[in-house]
């Protein structure tokens, strides 16, 4: 089955340095990938639309100058964490959009803490 | 815009008991419908999909759900649960068209299992 890899599981970064999570769709091609948050006890906030060779689709409230997503490749989305606070601390989960359209397959998603 | 609406937080069953896990969504067209399991840290798993055909759909897992356009309903059932099945459900609902689904999701129901 389609399989999605997300890297790193855990990430501990200082206050204002930035962080990069890389999704990868390893057995099949991804146009389209997605960018959620989840905080503790709650659902999934859809952030962002990644499109393979565009710029992504932001999510209203969320600030694209400080979640940079990059979809450069067919397999590889990027969410990169700007400038990141204590307030960014979160579980982020990306995901992947089969060829025809009617299947998401889930990363295991990356803690990020910010100290 | 499509939403979804899971209103237990929190079940308890005992191993073995059945189980069923209610999810209503709105939106405006035949959505595509989907339930995910999160265990604690982890990723989300696809355990069924809604989107065409027999309204009763089997999953993985021995989980199965049944689609009721008259109530808006797709609830999820598993006639005997095992301890393995605690996690966290997430009802899901994909609307959009050309092929490209936005999919939201509910806010989750947590499930204990008890011996």
């Amino acid at each position: 089955g389609a399989v999605v890899s997300q890297h790193p599981s855990w990430v501990i970064c200082k206050s204002g340095t930035s962080v990069k999570i890389e999704c990868r769709s390893l057995d099949f091609q991804a146009t389209t990938m997605f960018w959620y948050r989840q905080f503790p006890k709650q659902s999934l906030m859809l952030m962002a639309t990644s499109n393979e060779g565009s710029k992504a689709t932001y999510e209203q409230g969320v600030e694209k100058d400080k979640f940079l997503i990059n979809h450069a490749s067919l397999t590889l989305s990027t969410l990169t964490v700007t400038s990141a606070h204590p307030e960014d601390s979160s579980f982020y989960i990306c995901s992947a959009l089969e060829g025809g359209g009617y299947g998401y397959t889930f990363g295991s998603g990356t803690r990020l803490t910010v100290v | 815009a499509q939403s979804v609406t899971q209103p237990d937080i929190h079940i308890t069953v005992s191993e073995g008991a059945s189980l069923e896990l209610r999810c209503n969504y709105s939106y405006g067209a035949t959505p595509y419908l989907f339930w995910y399991v999160q265990s604690p840290g982890q990723g989300l798993q696809l355990l069924l999909k809604y989107f065409s055909g027999d309204t009763l759909v089997q999953g993985i897992k021995g989980f199965e759900a049944e689609f009721k356009r008259s109530q808006s309903s797709f609830n999820l059932r598993k006639p005997s649960v095992h301890w393995s099945d605690a996690a966290e459900y997430f009802c899901a609902v994909g609307a959009g068209s050309g092929g490209y689904q936005k999919v939201t999701f509910g806010t989750g129901t947590k499930l204990q299992v008890i011996p």
